[in-house]
């Protein structure tokens, strides 16, 4: 059974970096494709970025020049960094495993990050 | 970038009708790369349809998706009370991976 694990401070002040872990089991993440996506409070969801499983991303372009992600493999971990945050980065954050040709297929519960002093 | 739009904004239905949600791109979705996902509150997506018309695994055939190019479609038959939710659809075909807004289906 395929599940995925968010984790990280609730809370992080503004222009301060937000750092995120997604810890998968069930399955190999140098297997697949993973995806961040954000959804702020009663609003829709969008796309951070990807990381394949050679490591390369694939960030959207409207947070590429303060996103980074990468891959642990040793403890099948994913993160996320979103450096000079806002309120405006205020949501909750999901990981999800990007399986191509059968969209995004599991998904982490979620985990909600405030941006305040 | 893609951009998908839903409609309606919401849908007020009865137990056991159909909805029926609809979702237009911006530009043509190649190979059909269209899922819809359903979300209730507090929780993640879950995924529905993929490749515009296949149910993942485990979704119920009264969810049903349809389409091809810029118009698609997911239709629920016979509405059972935990369909009430929003709904949301999104193109894996470019990146940046977009979603639309959402329908609410809500009960009427």
């Amino acid at each position: 059974q395929v599940q995925l694990q968010e984790s990280g401070p609730g809370l992080v002040k503004p222009s301060e970096t937000l750092s995120l872990i997604c810890t998968v089991s069930g399955v190999s993440i140098s297997s697949y494709s993973w995806t961040w996506i954000r959804q702020p409070a009663g609003k829709g969801l969008e796309c951070i970025g990807r990381i394949y499983r050679s490591g390369s991303t694939d960030y959207n372009p409207s947070l590429k020049s303060r996103v980074t992600m990468s891959l642990d493999t040793s403890k099948n971990q994913l993160s996320l960094k979103l450096s000079s945050v806002t309120a405006a980065d205020t949501a909750v954050y999901f990981c999800a495993r990007d399986a191509l040709l059968w969209a995004f297929d599991y998904w982490g519960q979620g985990t909600l990050v405030t941006v305040s002093s | 970038e893609i951009v998908l739009t839903q409609s309606p904004d919401t849908l007020s239905l009865s137990p056991g009708e159909r909805a029926t949600l609809s979702c237009r791109a911006s530009q043509s979705v190649s190979s059909s790369y269209l899922a819809w996902y359903q979300q209730k509150p507090g929780q993640a997506p879950r995924l529905l349809i993929y490749g515009a018309s296949n149910r993942a695994t485990g979704i119920p055939d009264r969810f049903s998706g349809s389409g091809s190019g810029t118009d698609f479609t997911l239709t629920i038959n016979r509405l059972e009370p935990e369909d009430f939710a929003v709904y949301y659809c999104q193109q894996y075909d470019s990146s940046p991976r977009t979603f639309g807004q959402g329908t609410k289906v809500e009960i009427k």
